[in-house]
This record gives C-alpha cells, sequence and structure tokens, in this order.
C-alpha cells in the first residue's frame, strides 16, 4: 500500500486560508468516506483534527475542515494562526492495508 | 484521565528482538481497536498494526511475519513484539486509541502516547 500523496509544504500569512491536498487512489481516498488528518508539532504526538472526511473532534477549533471530491482529500485551515505552524497527515481507510497515511505536509506560518 | 504510555525502546543490533509496551489508563484496551504506528527520524507516519477489539488483527506489509501485536487485559496493556529487526525498523513507535465519541467509532485515532525510540544498528 503506498502513502498517500500530500505537498511537502504549505506556506501562508496569519490570517489567511490554506489547503492541504490528500490524493490517492479508488482503493483509499475515493473509496470510503473514512478519511482523517493529523497535525504534529515537532517533537510531539500526533492529534486528531479531522474524521471522517469532514467530521472535527470536540475541541478542534472550526477553523479546520475537511472534503473530498473523488480520489483527492482536502484539509483548509481559515485564519492561520502561528500555533497552526506544524506537520500535517492525512490517512484513509484502504481497502488491503487496512490503514494508510499521507506523505505529510509541513505548514509555515509567514 | 485517558492516557497512553509506551515503553520498551531502545538499541537492538540488526537481526535482534524487542518488546513495546503501552500501557493504557482511563479505559479498557480490549474494547478498543488498538493500533501501532511509527516515524523515522524526519520521515512521516506509517501504519504498523492493529488489533480489534474481537481479537483479529492486521498488519502493514512491511512488518508482516516479523511483528506481533498482542494485549494482556489483565494489565490493560497492548504490545508489540517485534523480530528479525532491520535498520529500517528504526523510528519512534506510537500507540493509539479508535476514535469514538457518543457511541460510534470511526477510523480514526484520538488518543496517542508519547512515543518510545527504536534504534536498529550494530
Amino acid at each position: 500500500q503506498s502513502a498517500l500523496t500530500q505537498p511537502a509544504s504549505v506556506y501562508g500569512s496569519p490570517g489567511q486560508s490554506i489547503t492541504i491536498s490528500c490524493t490517492g487512489t479508488s482503493s483509499d481516498v475515493g473509496g470510503y468516506n473514512y478519511v482523517s488528518w493529523y497535525q504534529q508539532h515537532p517533537g510531539k504526538a500526533p492529534k486528531l483534527m479531522i474524521y471522517d472526511v469532514s467530521n472535527r473532534p470536540s475541541g478542534v477549533s472550526n477553523r479546520f475542515s475537511g472534503s473530498k471530491s473523488g480520489n483527492t482529500a482536502s484539509l483548509t485551515i481559515s485564519g492561520l494562526q502561528a500555533e497552526d505552524e506544524a506537520d500535517y497527515y492525512c490517512s484513509s481507510y484502504t481497502s488491503s492495508s487496512p490503514y494508510v497515511f499521507g506523505t505529510g505536509t509541513k505548514v509555515t506560518v509567514l | 484521565e485517558v492516557q497512553l504510555v509506551e515503553s520498551g525502546g531502545g538499541l537492538i543490533q540488526p537481526g535482534g528482538s524487542q518488546r513495546l509496551s503501552c500501557a493504557a489508563s482511563g479505559f479498557t484496551v480490549s474494547s478498543n481497536y488498538m493500533t501501532w504506528v511509527r516515524q523515522a527520524p524526519g520521515k512521516g507516519l506509517e501504519w504498523v498494526s492493529v488489533i480489534y477489539s474481537g481479537g483479529s488483527i492486521d498488519y502493514a506489509d512491511s512488518v508482516k511475519g516479523r511483528f506481533t501485536i498482542s494485549r494482556d487485559n489483565s494489565k490493560n496493556t497492548l504490545y508489540l513484539q517485534m523480530n528479525s529487526l532491520r535498520a529500517e525498523d528504526t523510528a519512534v513507535y506510537y500507540c493509539a486509541r479508535r476514535f469514538c465519541s457518543s457511541g460510534s467509532c470511526y477510523d480514526a485515532f484520538d488518543i496517542w502516547g508519547q512515543g518510545t525510540m527504536v534504534t536498529v544498528s550494530s
């Protein structure tokens, strides 16, 4: 099972919105609405931000939103803040693995 | 407080074995899906293994036949037995719990341990 494809880095200024893509196949992202997103600060464990494509766990800011179209899922961070600077990973249920993570995206707040 | 604490990492020679532990508090391991995820230095997350509440198990192809996931219900602890270790197994190993909310469970993981570092080198 190959890792889902994410851009290596995304940049944004405070207050702006950014979008991170996560591209898979019909056997994972495109085949199931079981895409989740994780935020990871350096030296820390991942934190669940989005589950089932677009749902936020309790306590996660509504500045984070998720969506999916075909084999590509997306995470949007609106009103970008300094504390959002971190690595972000998507994950999907798959027909074979059963889970696969994305390659990861480093978000830099300029 | 709901918490996971991993232990057992260290420096292991290639071909060697090591057992990682993940002690849970605040919830029952056997009632949840539990997973191991690893992260090589400077790299991304890689799913390793899962044990379902019913006891079924899955592994990533990269560790199949070498790693064994298990749990001890009396100790409320998850384990990962790693055999025939290779340099490419060097990573921080995290255990995590499946996310459940309002009576439903999802294919996502919300409670993570702090990680334990495994270094395979001679």
